[in-house]
């Protein structure tokens, strides 16, 4: 059965920083990999989208890498900014659609 | 821009009560889902639907579950005889016709039994 996990749960950071989310995955078996982003009370939006055969993909200041071998993906975000501040969730795609607990990030102004 | 809707955004029922709820996906997408997330926990997949049929389906989506697209813009999900333990937020998505393509999350229906 395919377990998600993200670390690190919580993140607090100043504006500017730049900084990396990660996502683990148990079974390498996967059509893609998804990152999103949540705001209190709100839907999902998807950010990124990785293929299976794909290495990394990138919009803007977000960059998400995926080594499907080793089952980690990672979510670069580069001079982070307030608005930034939400959870973020990766999602896979196997058999099922399996999403991760989500880091909260904080981005202090 | 398109977007996914979704109503009510708040539904309170009574247990044992049976709800609908009601999402209406982007226009030309042809591939519809179904999330769960429990209060402080995962999102988590309930059902796919496509070609007026389900093509996958979790260990949540069990017979108290079930999921029809009444008309050519609606599709929804009905819990016949709702538990405490099904209130949750509940999203629904719907994505055009290539495996490769995202999915877009409606803002979710807040459904509280008491």
């Amino acid at each position: 059965k395919q377990e998600v996990t993200q670390i690190p749960a919580a993140l607090s950071v100043p504006e500017g920083e730049n900084l990396v989310l990660n996502c683990s995955f148990t079974d390498s078996a996967i059509y893609n990999l998804q990152w999103f982003r949540q705001d209190p009370g709100k839907g999902l939006t998807s950010l990124l989208l990785i293929q299976s055969s794909q290495r990394e993909q990138t919009s803007g200041r977000l960059n998400a890498s995926l080594d499907k071998s080793s089952g980690r993906s990672t979510l670069y975000i580069a001079a982070s900014q307030p608005g930034d501040s939400a959870t973020y969730l990766c999602a896979v795609k196997g058999q099922n659609f399996v999403f991760g607990p989500g880091t909260r990030l904080s981005v202090l102004p | 821009e398109p977007e996914v809707t979704q109503t009510p955004s708040h539904q309170v029922t009574q247990m044992g009560q049976e709800v609908i709820l009601r999402c209406v996906p982007i226009s030309n997408h042809l591939y519809f889902y179904w999330y769960r997330q429990i209060l402080g926990q995962k999102v988590e997949f309930l059902v796919s639907f496509y070609n007026n049929e389900i093509s996958e389906k979790s260990e949540i989506f069990d017979d108290q579950f079930s999921v029809e697209r009444p008309d050519g813009s609606n599709f929804t999900l009905k819990i016949r005889s709702t538990k405490l333990e099904d209130s949750a937020m509940y999203f629904c998505a719907s994505r055009p016709w290539t495996e490769t393509d995202t999915q877009y999350f409606g803002p979710g229906t807040r459904l509280t039994v008491l």
